[in-house]
């Protein structure tokens, strides 16, 4: 069955320093895979997605993600964080045409001053 | 440009009583629509979706149902609220007839049952 897993809960990063968030999927075809950021008490907004080509893509709030298919995954990266970034990070998978997106359970990013 | 809208932002009910929670798309025509429910600190739930005006497809069995009277409307309903049903409720629309779109969240409506 096809899964998304965010292995970290919650991560703290000190601001300014880079961050790296990991999401494994689990599928037999190349999936299309997106990350979004939720606020607290916010809806989610999308971040980047990957359907096809260069499998580094870059994002708003500068945000970048790289799509490996020999580990299939999809990491969410930015080289210097600022303490606005601390939110919820989701990870997601879409596999089939009627557009339902697996979720993955989410990373917590808290930001030391 | 796309916009969604879902109301009330935030609702407090007691157990028992019913539950209306809309949500409206603007910009678009014929989208997909997603109903989520997200617990504290927790992934999100996939309630129902709808591929076109009555068109339901229920993805939890629940105390809850959804309908889509409108193109661009999209309903969440109770008859008789749980205690369980306490939550974050979030609508979401997709671009429809192709596959690998992205979804695109409203605010979301906080849910307390007393």
């Amino acid at each position: 069955a096809q899964s998304v897993t965010q292995p970290d809960i919650h991560i703290t990063v000190s601001e300014g320093a880079s961050l790296e968030l990991r999401c494994n999927y689990s599928y037999g075809a190349t999936p299309y895979l997106f990350w979004y950021v939720q606020s607290p008490g916010q809806g989610l907004q999308l971040l980047l997605k990957y359907f096809s080509g260069d499998t580094l893509v870059q994002g708003i709030k500068g945000f970048e993600a790289e799509f490996k298919r020999s580990q299939s995954s999809f990491n969410l990266r930015k080289p210097s964080v600022h303490w606005s970034d601390a939110a919820e990070y989701f990870c997601a998978v879409g596999f089939d045409s009627a557009s339902k997106i697996i979720f993955g359970s989410g990373t917590r990013l808290s930001i030391r001053p | 440009s796309q916009t969604i809208h879902q109301w009330p932002a935030t609702l407090v009910q007691p157990v028992g009583s019913p539950l209306s929670l809309e949500c409206t798309v603007e910009g678009t025509s014929n989208p997909n629509l997603y109903w989520y429910r997200q617990a504290a600190g927790r992934g999100l739930q996939l309630l129902f979706y709808s591929v076109g005006i009555g068109q339901i497809s229920s993805e939890v069995p629940q105390n809850l149902s959804a309908s889509r009277p409108q193109d661009r409307q999209f309903i969440l309903s109770s008859k008789k609220l749980l205690l369980s049903d306490s939550g974050f409720y979030l609508c979401a629309w997709s671009v429809s007839g192709s596959v690998g779109q992205p979804q695109h969240f409203g605010d979301g409506t906080r849910l307390s049952i007393l």
